[in-house]
């Protein structure tokens, strides 16, 4: 079945402090995998997306097909990261569809 | 350039009534997805249209339904509401690249 799993509801940090968001997935077949996310009051927007490998805010995400992960990090958390993160995996068998995680919220403490 | 929008911002329905939800795709986008996201869990897809044409469906049944016009601007019909339907419905758009921008979704709740 294809599905993602973020198993962290919630991930508190201190500002300065590494974070790693956890996301694993299951899927036959080649998937693109995106980090979505939604600060307070805002709409869901796309933070990275495997096949460009950017650093976006000073995320990164690596996918990792024989861990099926695709884990969102940074090494030092700012307080304007607070929010929740979605990891979501695109059925690339012509619909595009995203299947979702069910998110983690990070508080980054002061 | 204009983002995603969707009508109205929040709607307040009973049990067995039918509901239209509106969306407007970004200039240049001519696919529209559509997500229900129940209260803490992430976005579920419902269908997807393509040139008009729906082009994939999650595990919803036939009350949901939808329809994409010539300007791709979008509807999902719900029919005969039930309790469970009470979530955000969120629309999004995309283009090939396959990246989809979300609009801020449209809070239902079924009394």
């Amino acid at each position: 079945a294809q599905r993602v799993t973020q198993p962290e509801k919630l991930l508190s940090v201190f500002k300065g402090a590494p974070v790693e968001l956890k996301c694993n997935y299951s899927y036959s077949g080649s998937p693109e995998l995106f980090w979505y996310v939604q600060y307070s009051r805002q709409r869901l927007q796309l933070l990275l997306r495997h096949i460009s490998r950017e650093s976006i805010k000073g995320f990164t995400a690596d996918l990792n097909k024989g861990e099926t992960s695709f884990h969102l990090k940074k090494p030092f958390a700012q307080e304007e990261d607070s929010a929740m993160y979605y990891c979501a995996l695109s059925d690339a068998s012509g619909t595009y569809k995203y299947i979702f995680g069910t998110g983690t919220r990070l508080k980054v403490l002061a | 350039e204009t983002g995603v929008t969707q009508s109205p911002t929040h709607l307040i329905k009973t049990r067995g009534q039918q509901v239209t939800l509106r969306c407007s795709s970004q200039s240049g986008h001519n696919t529209v997805s559509w997500y229900q996201q129940a209260l803490g869990q992430g976005p579920q897809f419902i269908f997807q249209y393509y040139r008009e044409e729906e082009n994939g469906r999650g595990n919803f049944p036939p009350r949901f339904s939808g329809l994409q016009f010539p300007n791709y601007s979008s509807e999902l019909n719900v029919n005969a509401l039930e309790l469970d339907d009470s979530a955000l419905y969120l629309c999004a758009s995309s283009s090939l690249n396959n990246e989809q921008f979300f609009g801020p979704g449209t809070r239902l709740t079924v009394l």
